[in-house]
């Protein structure tokens, strides 16, 4: 089934660890994000990607870096995990027109992350 | 900046009643507005957009949103609700350059027999 997928599902880290989130999307869209989703607070924009070669911060990059290895994937990395990134992190892509028409993302179905 | 506001961090209905969530957004521009479902332990999916089309969008399973400049709102409505409507609601927004969605805080939804 077309979408996309993230990778992996749980991850339980130690502070002071490091790990890749995964995603991969195959809609052929331009533009990939990430959010992170914490109780009450919605989901917060970590970052995106405009288009191939591109990554700007959004809301709550502090912590966070990512690559955009191609048009397909979006990595997230924490460098250094702490426990305030205990959350739940979702991928997600679109199709962004030049002038900015946005037809809806398409959700992964996200990354159970515990930092202990 | 956009934001948007979601009014009520939990709603309760009975089954067969009408299902109201409330979002108004601040926005300068028209903007592209959106509802997303999430059931639990799953990713959100898309109910219905706004997107300077007609003011009153229909979405999945019966959802339906009206658009109203006026009162900056896009309140999302089902006329009949269903055990299986029990889900977390997100209203979202674009932003001035039409490329990222600011999200509301979320409406859980519960549905009682």
């Amino acid at each position: 089934n077309a979408g996309v997928t993230q990778t992996p599902k749980f991850q339980v880290l130690k502070t002071g660890q490091s790990m890749t989130l995964q995603c991969a999307q195959d809609m052929n869209h331009n533009s990939m994000y990430w959010y992170r989703q914490d109780p009450g607070m919605g989901l917060r924009l970590i970052y995106y990607s405009a288009s191939e070669g591109t990554t700007d911060k959004g809301e709550v990059p502090n912590g966070y870096n990512v690559s955009r290895l191609n048009k397909r994937e979006f990595s997230l990395r924490l460098e250094s995990a702490a426990p305030s990134q205990t959350s739940v992190y979702f991928c997600a892509s679109s199709e962004v027109k030049f002038w900015g028409a946005l037809d809806g993302y398409t959700f992964g179905s996200g990354t159970r992350l515990t930092v202990v | 900046a956009q934001s948007v506001t979601q009014l009520g961090s939990h709603v309760s209905v009975s089954e067969g009643a009408l299902v109201l969530l409330r979002c108004n957004y601040s926005s300068s521009v028209p903007p592209y507005l959106f509802w997303y479902v999430q059931y639990p332990n799953q990713g959100l999916q898309l109910l219905l957009k706004y997107t300077s089309a007609a003011t009153l969008v229909k979405g999945i399973n019966g959802f339906e949103a009206e658009f109203k400049k006026s009162e900056t709102s896009f309140h999302l409505t089902k006329p009949s609700a269903h055990m299986s409507d029990a889900a977390e609601y997100f209203c979202a927004v674009s932003d001035d350059q039409g490329g990222k969605l600011i999200f509301g805080q979320g409406t859980e939804l519960s549905v009682k027999p």
